[in-house]
C-alpha cells in the first residue's frame, strides 16, 4: 500500500521559531507537495518539487522554504514562524502524468501547527 | 488555470444519489478534473480523474460535458460512511504543479 508520512499530527511553536515539517514517500514518486488547509479556502500549493534539489513556488510561498536532498523527502521549512501560519500542512506526492493523462495525488495525514 | 467553484455543503439520506456538481468556467484544453475525498484528521484520497465525457469506477462516476465548464461527481447509494469533505481539483497536463483545487463540500449523509 502507498504511504506518505508526516513527521508529526501536531505541533505546537512559538513566534519567530524556526520550524520544519517533514515527509516522507515510499512510492518512488518523482514529484513531492506542500500545500496548507483552512477553512474555506480548501488546499493552498506552498511549493512542488519535481526531483532531488528542484523546486517551484507555489500559489503561497511567502513565509516558507524547502529543502529536497533525497527523493523520498521533501522539507517544509517556516523560516520564522507566525501566527498567520497556523495550519494545517499536507504532503502529497504523484508520479508525473503520462501524455494525454492526469496525475493522482497521494497525501499524508497533516500536520496541525499552532503558532503562539 | 481556472478558478474552481463548488456548494459548501449538502446533506442526503442513507441509499440516496448524490452528485455534487464543480463549476471551472476557465478550464483550459489540456486540463484534466480530479476529485478527492477527505475525513477528518486525514488527508484526501483520490476518488476519480477525468477529461471528457463520462468515467465511472467502483465507487463513483464523473460526468463532464461536452463544453467541461463544469464537472459533476455522482455517489451511488450513499452510506454514512461517506459522510466526508469533496474536493474538485483542475490541474493541467503541461505542469505538474498548475493546478487549483476547489474550496470542498462537506457532504452530511444521514440515517
Amino acid at each position: 500500500d502507498v504511504k506518505v508520512t508526516q513527521s508529526s499530527r501536531y505541533l505546537v511553536k512559538r513566534t519567530g521559531e524556526k520550524v520544519f515539517l517533514e515527509c516522507v514517500q515510499d512510492m518512488d514518486h518523482e514529484n513531492m507537495f506542500w500545500y496548507r488547509q483552512d477553512p474555506g479556502l480548501g488546499l493552498r500549493l506552498i511549493y512542488f518539487s519535481y526531483d532531488v534539489k528542484m523546486k517551484e513556488k507555489g500559489d503561497i510561498p511567502e513565509g516558507y522554504s524547502v529543502s529536497r536532498e533525497k527523493k523520498e523527502r521533501f522539507s517544509l521549512i517556516l523560516e520564522s514562524a507566525s501566527t498567520n501560519q497556523t495550519s494545517m500542512y499536507l504532503c502529497a506526492s504523484s508520479k508525473p502524468g503520462l501524455a494525454g493523462g492526469g496525475e493522482t495525488q497521494y497525501f499524508g495525514p497533516g500536520t496541525r501547527l499552532l503558532v503562539l | 488555470l481556472a478558478k474552481t467553484t463548488q456548494p459548501i455543503s449538502m446533506d442526503s439520506y442513507e441509499g440516496q444519489e448524490v452528485n455534487i456538481t464543480c463549476s471551472h468556467n476557465n478550464i483550459a484544453t489540456n486540463d484534466y478534473i480530479t476529485w478527492y475525498q477527505q475525513f477528518p484528521s486525514q488527508g484526501p484520497r483520490f476518488i476519480i480523474q477525468g477529461y471528457k465525457t463520462k468515467v465511472k469506477n467502483e465507487v463513483a462516476s464523473l460526468f463532464i460535458p461536452a463544453d467541461r465548464k463544469s464537472s459533476t461527481l455522482s455517489l451511488p447509494r450513499v452510506s454514512l460512511s461517506d459522510t466526508a469533505v469533496y474536493y474538485c481539483l483542475v490541474g493541467s497536463m503541461d505542469s505538474s504543479y498548475k493546478l487549483i483545487f476547489g474550496s470542498g463540500t462537506r457532504l452530511l449523509v444521514r440515517p
